[in-house]
């Protein structure tokens, strides 16, 4: 009964290749997040839905683009990977803004 | 502007040896700060919210409006309380994160 998780745990992939990862949470949340860690673990939001409409797009390229089917499902689909994206992307829940974060396990991302 | 900073990048203490893991913050309304833990290789986790007073794993945080302040503390340290320290403020519909601190614990 996983609160927050994302598929896949790894993904290894070469420059210039499309990926798509996953997440899902089963609290019930309205709003949902993503988040960048870099190698210095800093934690970057990168964008939020809340009722499936988008309310924070923070600084990404636009070949980051989110999409949410529903309420319980955030994906993320990156275009032309670059090095530069290798790092651990976490999806987070919250119930409403500004609330508390739940987060998933995280999804290292590593683009040779 | 909305920022938090945790001036620390690294706290390595023994086992035993009281902590604390500094956060100040700069926030134009009323604050609601966090503080979260990441162990290794693992997810965040909350720790503790500043309005529940809480203590969890015997760390307390106190809210210094005064001083702009959200230090986390606890007054004997564990191996197992080795991790990744990130204190967080809400505001503009989102958490903003400080850079963390690593709590690193010799036995």
């Amino acid at each position: 009964d996983t609160a927050v998780s994302q598929t896949p745990k790894y993904l290894v992939t070469q420059m210039g290749n499309d990926k798509s990862i996953k997440c899902e949470q089963n609290l019930g949340h309205d709003t949902m997040y993503w988040y960048k860690q870099d190698s210095k673990k800093f934690l970057k939001i990168m964008f939020s839905y809340n009722n499936k409409e988008l309310i924070i797009n923070e600084t990404v390229p636009n070949r980051f683009s989110p999409k949410s089917p529903d309420k319980a499902h955030l994906n993320l689909h990156i275009n032309s990977l670059e090095l530069g994206d290798s790092a651990v992307y976490f999806c987070a829940s919250s119930p409403k803004p500004n609330y508390e974060q739940y987060f998933g396990p995280g999804t290292r991302l590593t683009v040779t | 502007a909305q920022r938090v900073t945790q001036p620390e990048k690294l706290l390595s203490v023994f086992k035993g040896a009281p902590v604390e893991l500094k956060c100040n913050y700069s926030y134009s309304g009323s604050p609601e700060l966090f503080w979260y833990v990441q162990y290794s290789r693992q997810r965040l986790q909350l720790l503790l919210r500043h309005i529940s007073r809480e203590s969890i794993k015997g760390f307390t945080a106190d809210l210094n409006k005064g001083e702009t302040s959200f230090h986390l503390k606890k007054p004997f340290a564990q191996e197992e309380d080795s991790a990744m320290y990130y204190c967080a403020l809400s505001g503009y519909n989102k958490l903003i994160f400080g850079a963390g601190t690593r709590l690193a614990v010799h036995p």
